[in-house]
């Protein structure tokens, strides 16, 4: 089946540790995005990048890091510098200028 | 900038009744307008999408949505609601030139009253 695959689903960090979460797609787009939910904030852009090895930030880009070095893959660093990291993180995929398609998140804790 | 406002944190319902779901936009240029519903703990579904065209455009599970360049908006309606259609709401535009950036709303919690 198609679709966009995030793990893990939950993920503790510690303070002080950098983590990764995973996003694979094989649906064959271009497009892949990260987004942060926090409740009652909605979806904020973290990056987002429009094809392989290129991506730009978004609007909360601070204290993470990503890399495209796969049409299928885009993984997101939350670094040591990302004071607040607690939320639900949200990877998408879509073709130029349709809809999106979302994998179903991973929820990260700082403990 | 681009933006997105739901002015409703939550939207309550009886069963059975219509439902709206109110989202405005502001963009520069010709919006492309989604909708996504948001089970929890889960990612975000596609319900329906305008791009161009009618201004009625039908979606998932019953759901419609009128566009209306005057007043920038694209609300999401159904004619009956269901228990099941509580969720949390989500609007998003996008505009098809440039970054080509998904802008979304803060979203809108639905609860339908049995």
């Amino acid at each position: 089946d198609g679709g966009i695959t995030q793990s893990p689903k939950y993920l503790f960090r510690k303070e002080g540790q950098n983590v990764t979460l995973s996003c694979e797609q094989n649906l064959n787009h271009d497009a892949m995005y990260w987004y942060r939910q926090d409740p009652g904030q909605g979806l904020r852009l973290i990056y987002y990048s429009q094809i392989v090895n290129d991506f730009q930030k978004g609007d909360i880009a601070e204290g993470y890091s990503v890399s495209r070095e796969k049409k299928e893959s885009f993984p997101l660093t939350v670094t040591s510098a990302q004071k607040n990291p607690t939320a639900f993180y949200l990877c998408a995929s879509s073709i130029r200028y349709t809809e999106a398609f979302f994998g179903q998140g991973t929820r990260l804790t700082v403990v | 900038a681009q933006s997105v406002a739901q002015p409703e944190d939550q939207v309550n319902v009886a069963e059975g009744n219509p439902l709206t779901v109110k989202c405005t936009y502001s963009v520069s240029g010709n919006p492309y307008l989604f909708w996504y519903v948001q089970y929890p703990n889960r990612g975000l579904q596609f319900l329906l999408k305008y791009i161009t065209g009618d201004n009625l455009v039908k979606g998932s599970y019953g759901f419609e949505a009128e566009f209306n360049k005057s007043q920038t908006s694209f609300h999401l309606k159904k004619p009956s609601a269901l228990v099941s259609d509580s969720a949390l709401y989500f609007c998003a535009v996008r505009v098809p030139r440039g970054d080509d950036k998904i802008i979304f709303g803060k979203g809108t919690r639905l609860h339908i009253l049995p």
